[in-house]
């Protein structure tokens, strides 16, 4: 089975800084999916960014953006530019290639920015 | 695009009583869908996989027969929470896969959840 962790239940930052959250994972398998989600206050889980395990190129949405490390099995999530929207619980996820759609999630780290 | 409407978002109710919560792909036909439990500053553990047209696929340690999942049509499944005790309290949430045969890599998009407090 695969295990998602998650080493940092909370962290904080300082608006307009970086801050740089990590996720290691375990799996046998060659294809595979990552994600990171969001989920504010309001507990909405909204979907940050996602990684093919297949690409070499780390995905990037505006300011967001991971380091996927496939032999180290490290998937890290930087913000840039941190923002007060961005305090929120984030949690990594893994799912295997194939028609087997499940999410296995970490704990979740708490990000909180701070003015 | 890719909206998941679940309804409704909290629901208060006396011990014993049973408790339905739906889930609806708002604008895509969604042929899988996910119940999620999550306990107050815990992750999601997954309850169940909801297919269209055929019997939910529950995960080990979850009563089939306490947490009814229907899955009636590509833009509905339904959760019943039957005769619910103060220990079925939770936030209960649920997602939908965009997206049908090789396009594996799509995400899952999630409902905004339901609060479910038995008293």
């Amino acid at each position: 089975a695969q295990t998602v962790t998650q080493s940092q239940p909370e962290m904080s930052v300082q608006e307009a800084e970086t801050v740089t959250l990590s996720c290691t994972y375990d799996t046998s398998e060659n294809n595979y999916y990552l994600f990171w989600y969001k989920q504010p206050p309001s507990r909405q889980m909204i979907l940050v960014i996602r990684q093919e395990a297949y690409k070499q190129q780390n995905a990037t949405e505006n300011r967001f953006s991971v380091n996927f490390q496939k032999a180290a099995k490290s998937f890290s999530l930087k913000i840039s530019d941190s923002q007060l929207g961005d305090t929120a619980m984030y949690f990594c996820a893994f799912r295997s290639g194939g028609s087997n759609y499940k999410l296995t999630f970490g704990k979740g780290t708490l990000l909180t920015v701070n003015p | 695009g890719a909206v998941v409407s679940q309804h409704p978002s909290w629901v208060i109710c006396k011990s014993g009583t049973s408790v339905k919560i739906e889930c609806r792909s708002l604008d895509f036909q969604a042929t899988t869908m996910f119940w999620y439990r999550q306990f107050p500053k815990q992750s999601l553990m997954l309850m169940a996989t909801s297919n269209e047209g055929s019997k939910a696929t529950y995960e080990q340690g979850v009563e089939k027969d306490k947490f009814l999942i229907n899955h009636a049509s590509l833009t509905l499944s339904t959760l019943t929470v039957t005769s619910a005790h103060p220990e079925d309290s939770s936030f209960y949430i649920c997602s939908a896969r965009v997206g049908t045969g090789g396009r594996y890599s799509q995400p899952q998009h999630f409902g905004d959840g339901t609060r479910l407090s038995i008293l």
